[in-house]
């Protein structure tokens, strides 16, 4: 299904680049997440966002902005890329009720030079 | 601090052979664990939740709060299970604590 949607799927860039990952989905969700995943680290917390005027730091947000443009847009913002942001980069939402499961999108495979 | 730990990186069975993979959480309070999915090519998807005690695909998952363990098990393991899990914990805010992931390679 694509009702969480990333884009773009796959970026090469240059150290110094900014760069905006895009995320939209169609599940009529309030929360949002942005998260990387690593070989041997798992998917680690970069922001999320619990409606449209929130936006809270994970637990690796230096270097990153958000944006939540609207309840369906939520967009991540590498300022100057440098290498070591070079990873795997997944949207996830979920239901606004309690602790629910989350929906991930397909990732967006970040490459910087 | 929360926290999750999955030991293995990688677990091979055959074709047949029962799994378990194993979590270990750390937090204060009351958890809900969950088990995610990440089939080869596919976009990572929930398994299964604590709160439900169900099984899905043949796989379950026991919250043992003494031991701080979620462990993920199935008794007969099927080619198709082959994938990358990862259990996550949620401490209340809503948010998720992922583990690392464990890759499970089931060989016929």
């Amino acid at each position: 299904d694509a009702d969480v949607t990333q884009t773009p799927r796959n970026r090469i860039t240059k150290t110094g680049k900014r760069i905006m990952l895009e995320c939209s989905q169609t599940k009529g969700h309030d929360r949002m997440y942005w998260y990387r995943q690593d070989p041997g680290l798992g998917l680690r917390l970069i922001y999320y966002s619990f409606d449209v005027k929130d936006i809270n730091k994970g637990e690796i947000s230096d270097g990153y902005s958000v944006s939540r443009q609207a309840q369906a847009k939520f967009s991540l913002s590498l300022e100057s890329a440098i290498p070591n942001q070079t990873a795997l980069y997944f949207c996830a939402t979920s239901d606004g009720q309690g602790t629910q499961p989350q929906h991930f999108g397909d990732g967006t495979r970040l490459s910087i030079l | 601090a929360q926290r999750v730990t999955q030991p293995e990186k990688l677990l091979s069975v055959f074709k047949g052979a029962p799994v378990e993979l194993k979590c270990n959480y750390s937090y204060s309070g009351s958890p809900e664990l969950f088990w995610y999915v990440q089939y080869s090519r596919q976009r990572l998807q929930l398994l299964l939740r604590h709160i439900s005690r169900e099984s899905i695909k043949g796989f379950t998952a026991d919250l043992n709060k003494g031991e701080t363990s979620f462990h993920l098990k199935k008794p007969f393991a099927q080619e198709e299970d082959s994938a990358m899990y990862y259990c996550a914990l949620s401490g209340g805010s809503y948010k998720l604590i992922f583990g690392s992931g464990t890759r499970l390679l089931v060989r016929p």
